[in-house]
């Protein structure tokens, strides 16, 4: 299964409500990455936040991370409609040399209504 | 600067065709990665190089897909014989040199989608 997996799977909210949006990971981590991905296009990073900081802020965006859970929150204030979008939170996975590839949860796909 | 340049964006072919697949990293990325994503496996890493090497090919399907990184500029996904389950939308990323913890995020293009008829 995903290293990292996000709830809800999908969410609808109006203009102007703030979004959360989980994710919940298995094994031990070094940093977790948010993603945002618009309809048609790639993923744009929005957010890193290392296993030793438990919460970042960035412009509208606020992330927490609960190493002892193992979980993570991603949260939108003052939505808009420009972040509709899917949102997937990553996770490293260490491998020997050093060298880390991300695992993707199956993300959550944010609706912002009018 | 330019983003990673992935072509074609769209690429519609019968089954037991050979597709290829194109990638440009932005320029300076030690790492390119392709992956793959579908509705219903999510976003699945298939390969990843280091310096043009590949680091970790654990996510590549079978043995009809293949990928290589002549250069560090240019990078090829290859499917043959291509099968209908091979559609998806397969993206290629770069990122920066990984400090000891991947503290650099990575960078994405805007995919290529695959229609195997």
């Amino acid at each position: 299964s995903q290293q990292g997996e996000e709830d809800p799977q999908a969410l609808s909210i109006q203009e102007g409500e703030n979004a959360t949006m989980n994710c919940s990971y298995k094994t031990s981590i070094n940093n977790l990455q948010w993603y945002r991905q618009n309809s048609g296009r790639g993923l744009v990073h929005l957010i890193l936040i290392r296993s030793n900081e438990r919460e970042k802020h960035s412009g509208r965006l606020r992330v927490t991370l609960d190493t002892s859970k193992k979980s993570s929150s991603l949260l939108i204030t003052a939505s808009r409609a420009a972040d509709t979008a899917s949102y997937f939170c990553a996770t490293d996975v260490l491998q020997g040399g050093g060298a880390q590839k991300l695992v993707f949860g199956q993300g959550t796909r944010l609706t912002i209504n009018p | 600067d330019a983003g990673v340049i992935q072509s074609p964006r769209h690429e519609v072919t019968e089954m037991g065709q050979e597709v290829t697949l194109r990638c440009k990293p932005i320029s300076g990325h030690d790492y390119l990665f392709w992956y793959r994503q579908t509705m219903m496996r999510g976003l699945e890493l298939l390969i990843y190089f280091n310096n043009n090497v590949p680091i970790d090919d654990s996510g590549m399907p079978e043995d009809r897909f293949s990928a290589k990184m002549p250069n560090a500029s240019f990078s090829t996904l290859k499917i043959q014989p291509s099968e209908p389950r091979d559609s998806a939308v397969y993206f290629c990323a770069s990122s920066p040199r990984q400090g000891a913890y991947s503290n650099q995020p990575q960078h994405f293009g805007d995919g290529t989608r695959l229609s195997i008829l």
